[in-house]
């Protein structure tokens, strides 16, 4: 299979513990995005990054949140001291630089609970 | 900033009804505007893309939407939907730089 890829599917851990996501995007596409989905809600953007720099973030990641993609290939996002709030599910997507059409893959997601 | 507003967030319709799901977005400037689908236990895909050119567009599984600037609106509509077409629908933009806006989205059931 081809396609963006994450990992867990689904994380449930307790208020205030640390936790983490990883993203593999499809192999040749060199742009890397995080969405955030709530119940009801559709996908909001969080951070984006082209290659391994991270060039745009919303105001929704705050800094509890961090994401790298260290090598330009996957992806991480890390959420501190997790929140009953941070409950959501955590989109991936990937795309090809000179792509007229920018096209954005989307994986299957994280789905986290806090509890 | 650009906001996207999608008007019905629950249609019911019977097989071989027709669909229209209505997207309305906020943004002065030149747009990209996407139409994705999620079904069941199933990824979000792309259904069809506006960029510039035919205002009409066509999409896959026989969809189509059509971009009217006047009113910043970029309705999806299917002639004949099947009980296949039960899934989640949203409407995106791109405006300014390479992230989506997305719409709230229209959970649509098709009875079969």
């Amino acid at each position: 299979d081809t396609g963006v890829s994450q990992d867990p599917r689904h994380k449930i851990t307790k208020r205030g513990q640390n936790v983490t996501f990883r993203c593999d995007p499809i192999s040749e596409h060199n742009r890397l995005y995080w969405y955030r989905q709530t119940l009801g809600q559709g996908p909001e953007f969080l951070t984006y990054f082209q290659n391994e720099a991270q060039l745009e973030k919303s105001r929704l990641l705050s800094d509890r949140f961090s994401a790298e993609r260290p090598k330009g290939s996957f992806s991480t996002l890390e959420i501190q001291r997790t929140e009953q709030g941070d409950s959501a599910m955590y989109l991936c997507a990937s795309s090809q630089r000179g792509d007229s059409y920018n096209e954005q893959f989307f994986g299957p997601g994280t789905r986290l609970t806090v509890l | 900033a650009q906001s996207v507003s999608q008007h019905n967030h629950h249609v019911i319709l019977s097989e071989a009804a027709s669909l229209e799901l209505g997207c309305n977005y906020s943004y002065g400037g030149t747009v990209n505007l996407f139409w994705y689908v999620q079904y069941p236990g199933q990824h979000l895909q792309l259904l069809l893309k506006y960029f510039s050119g035919d205002p009409l567009v066509k999409g896959i599984k026989g969809f189509e939407a059509e971009f009217i600037k006047s009113k910043f609106s970029f309705n999806l509509r299917k002639p004949s939907v099947q009980w296949s077409d039960t899934a989640e629908y949203f409407c995106a933009l791109r405006a300014a730089g390479n992230k989506l806006t997305f719409g709230g989205g229209t959970r649509v059931l098709v009875k079969p």
